[in-house]
């Protein structure tokens, strides 16, 4: 079946640090890739997305690369801020899967000054 | 912005009570759904609708039901709780393309009902 696997946290980072999540996948068809975020006490919100091989997502700073080789989807920032502190949440969907998303198990990362 | 919300936001309750968390969402999106996330913050889709009159189980077994009567809401109901259903259960929507372009993949989510039954 179709999973995601994320590093493990909490990632706990000084400001202006680079970041990188990392994420792997299967999948039994050609996925789409997702990064969600969640905000402490409130729900999830879309990060970016790329949907096909070699793709760039890219939205607040933040960058993922599609290797469909590695099958991989890792999340990088240059310079983190406090306001990055969430969890996030690397997730594919499969056409013709019904829009239905498989999540990893969610990255814990705090920043601080 | 997302225009999808859940009540109520927070709930304690003694077991055996029937409870029903609300979600609703103004976009007119097709699909919604019904994810589960335990406290190591892991999400499990326990329902899913294409559209009124359609649920589906989801990957994670579930004690709740639910219903879409109408488009914009999808209640979930517990009969009877009990502490293992202590958790924060989110709602969210999408639209639902066919064809080649489909699984745009973006949810809209709700904020949350974290819902704890002593």
């Amino acid at each position: 079946g179709d999973s995601v696997t994320q590093m493990e946290g909490p990632v706990t980072l000084s400001e202006e640090a680079f970041l990188t999540i990392n994420c792997t996948y299967t999948a039994t068809g050609y996925p789409s890739l997702f990064w969600y975020v969640q905000y402490p006490g409130e729900g999830l919100q879309l990060l970016l997305k790329a949907t096909k091989a070699d793709d760039k997502g890219s939205n607040k700073g933040f960058e993922a690369t599609y290797r469909k080789e590695t099958t991989s989807f890792h999340l990088e920032k240059g310079s983190v801020q406090v306001s990055d502190s969430a969890v996030y949440f690397c997730a594919l969907s499969v056409r013709g899967g019904g829009n239905k998303l498989t999540f990893g198990t969610g990255t814990q990362l705090k920043v601080e000054l | 912005e997302a225009d999808i919300y859940q009540t109520p936001r927070y709930l304690v309750i003694g077991t055996g009570k029937k409870i029903t968390l609300e979600c609703s969402q103004t976009m007119g999106h097709d699909k919604m759904y019904w994810y589960q996330q335990d406290p190591g913050m892991e999400l499990h889709l326990i329902h899913y609708s294409y559209g009124v009159n359609s649920t589906e189980k989801g990957d994670l077994s579930s004690e709740s039901t639910v219903s879409r009567i109408r488009t914009e809401h999808f209640p979930l109901t517990l009969e009877s709780a009990r502490p293992s259903h202590t958790s924060q259960y989110l709602c969210a929507s999408s639209e639902f393309r066919t064809g080649r372009e489909a699984n745009t993949g973006e949810l809209f989510f709700g904020e949350g009902s974290r819902l704890t039954v002593l």
